[in-house]
C-alpha cells in the first residue's frame, strides 16, 4: 500500500465549478505538500501545510493531522487549471536534510471544460 | 536567479549507451534532490545531497546510477548501460533551510531508452 493515497485519480469538470481533490497518508508527517504538474513535466510547489488551512488566490489546502488527511480545493474553476496535482510528504523535522525528501501520491488528473 | 535548471530536457538513447543529465539549483540552495518519475505516477525519490556530500540513496539507484555534486553547487546524474526500463523523466530539486523548506523543482529531463 502506498504511503500516500490520492483520490480521485481523474477529474473533470466544467468551467467555475468547485474542485476537490483528497489525499490520504498513513505515517507520521512533519510536512505535506501539494503541487502542480502540468503537460511536459515542471512540477510547482502550491503549499506546504503541517497544519491548519492555506489559502492563495483561487486555491485552498487543509490539512487534519489526527485523521491524516489533506484537501486541496478550487474555486471557480477554470480550464487553465487543468494540470496533474500531486500530494506529497515529508517525514521529519531535524537537521537531517533527508527528512526532507518527499514521498509523492499518483497524482489527480484535473481536466476543466470550458 | 531563474530557478532549477536542468538540461538536457530531452535525451534519447540507444540502449547500452551511457547518458548524464545535469541539474544548477537556486544558487545557495544546499539541499538538491534527484527524481524519477515514470508516466501515470508520482515521483519516487533516487539520492539526496547536502552541499557536496551524498548523503542518501535510495534502493533504486542501482550500480549503473551515480550522481555528484562535486562543489555543492550544480549535480549530474550519470546513467550506464541505458536499459529500456530506466525511460522515465529524472527530476531535480533543491532547498534551503531558511526559505521554509519550499522545494523547487526544474522542468525535468525526460530519457528514452530505445
Amino acid at each position: 500500500k502506498n504511503e500516500v493515497e490520492q483520490s480521485p485519480q481523474n477529474l473533470t469538470a466544467q468551467e467555475g465549478e468547485f474542485i476537490t481533490i483528497n489525499c490520504s497518508y498513513s505515517v507520521g508527517i512533519s510536512a505535506l505538500h501539494w503541487l502542480q504538474q502540468h503537460p511536459g513535466g515542471g512540477i510547482v510547489s502550491l503549499f506546504m501545510l503541517s497544519s491548519g488551512k492555506k489559502k492563495h488566490g483561487r486555491l485552498i489546502a487543509t490539512i487534519n493531522i489526527q485523521e491524516k488527511h489533506s484537501s486541496l480545493h478550487i474555486t471557480a474553476s477554470h480550464p487553465r487549471d487543468s494540470a496533474v496535482y500531486i500530494c506529497a510528504i515529508s517525514l521529519g523535522w531535524g537537521s537531517g536534510g533527508s527528512n526532507y525528501k518527499l514521498t509523492f501520491g499518483k497524482g489527480t488528473l484535473l481536466t476543466v471544460n470550458p | 536567479d531563474t530557478g532549477v535548471s536542468q538540461n538536457p530536457r530531452h535525451k534519447i538513447t540507444k540502449r547500452g549507451q551511457n547518458v548524464t543529465f545535469r541539474c544548477d539549483p537556486i544558487s545557495e540552495h544546499n539541499r538538491l534532490y534527484w527524481y524519477r518519475q515514470t508516466l501515470g505516477q508520482g515521483p519516487e525519490f533516487l539520492t539526496y545531497f547536502q552541499n557536496e556530500a551524498q548523503l542518501e540513496k535510495s534502493r533504486l539507484l542501482s550500480d549503473r546510477f551515480s550522481a555528484e555534486r562535486p562543489k555543492g553547487s550544480f549535480s549530474t546524474l550519470e546513467i550506464q548501460r541505458t536499459e529500456q526500463g530506466d525511460s522515465a523523466m529524472y527530476l531535480c530539486a533543491s532547498s534551503f533551510p531558511t526559505t521554509g523548506n519550499t522545494i523547487y523543482f526544474g522542468e525535468g529531463s525526460w530519457l528514452t531508452v530505445v
